[in-house]
């Protein structure tokens, strides 16, 4: 079966240091991953999306960047983190064709940026 | 990306009440899915629509997707303190999610 692992699971960070969050997908291949952010009581923004290697869509212009080194994982990065930075990050995965798909997400990072 | 709008933002009920959240879109969609978020936790792929006119049933959660394929909704019978959650709804365009902001159910016992 499938499994999605992100790490670590809280962060505290300060302003101006530099984030890397990680994400790897276990038990598929060639899966799309995404990158999103969740404000506190907010809904889900997405941030990134990726459907190979070294193939990333970024769907917000931002402090942040990603990359997907290998197939199944994918990193979130920013040189600098602001104030606005912190949220709930999370991955997730999917995999399917035309018009059916299914996403599956990971546990998260929780990033407070001080 | 997909604007969808998702109302009510919160919902409280008496346990044993219905509940339902509706998704709308001004523009045709391919795909809508549903997920649950439970409090501290993280998205929870429920169901998928596809069809014009769709129903799907998972034991007390109802499905739709309208004949139009513009609107969705999510119907809740005689809920339990386990369906406390925030409920989205996220149209799926090209390949990429853009989530409803969400309907907040809170269950009283």
């Amino acid at each position: 079966s499938q499994t999605i692992h992100q790490w670590p699971a809280t962060l505290v960070q300060p302003v101006g240091s530099p984030l890397s969050l990680e994400c790897t997908v276990e038990g598929t291949s060639n899966p799309n991953l995404y990158w999103y952010r969740q404000a506190a009581g907010r809904g889900l923004q997405l941030l990134f999306y990726s459907v190979g290697i070294g193939q990333i869509s970024s769907e917000v212009p931002q402090n942040l960047s990603a990359s997907r080194p290998q197939d199944r994982q994918f990193i979130l990065s920013s040189k600098k983190l602001l104030l606005s930075d912190s949220g709930f990050y999370l991955c997730a995965w999917a995999l399917g064709s035309g018009s059916s798909y299914e996403q599956y997400f990971g546990p998260g990072t929780r990033l407070t940026v001080t | 990306g997909q604007q969808v709008m998702q109302i009510p933002q919160y919902q409280h009920v008496q346990e044993g009440e219905d509940f339902t959240t509706y998704c709308n879109s001004s523009t045709t969609l391919s795909n809508i899915q549903w997920y649950k978020q439970r409090p501290g936790g993280h998205p929870v792929f429920l169901i998928q629509l596809v069809k014009s006119g769709e129903v799907k049933k998972q034991k007390r959660l109802t499905f739709q997707f309208g004949e139009a394929k513009k609107n969705s909704s999510l119907h809740i019978t005689a809920t339990q303190t386990t369906d406390v959650g925030t409920y989205f709804c996220a149209p799926l365009n090209f390949n990429k999610f853009y989530f409803g902001s969400g309907t907040k159910l809170n269950v009283k016992p």
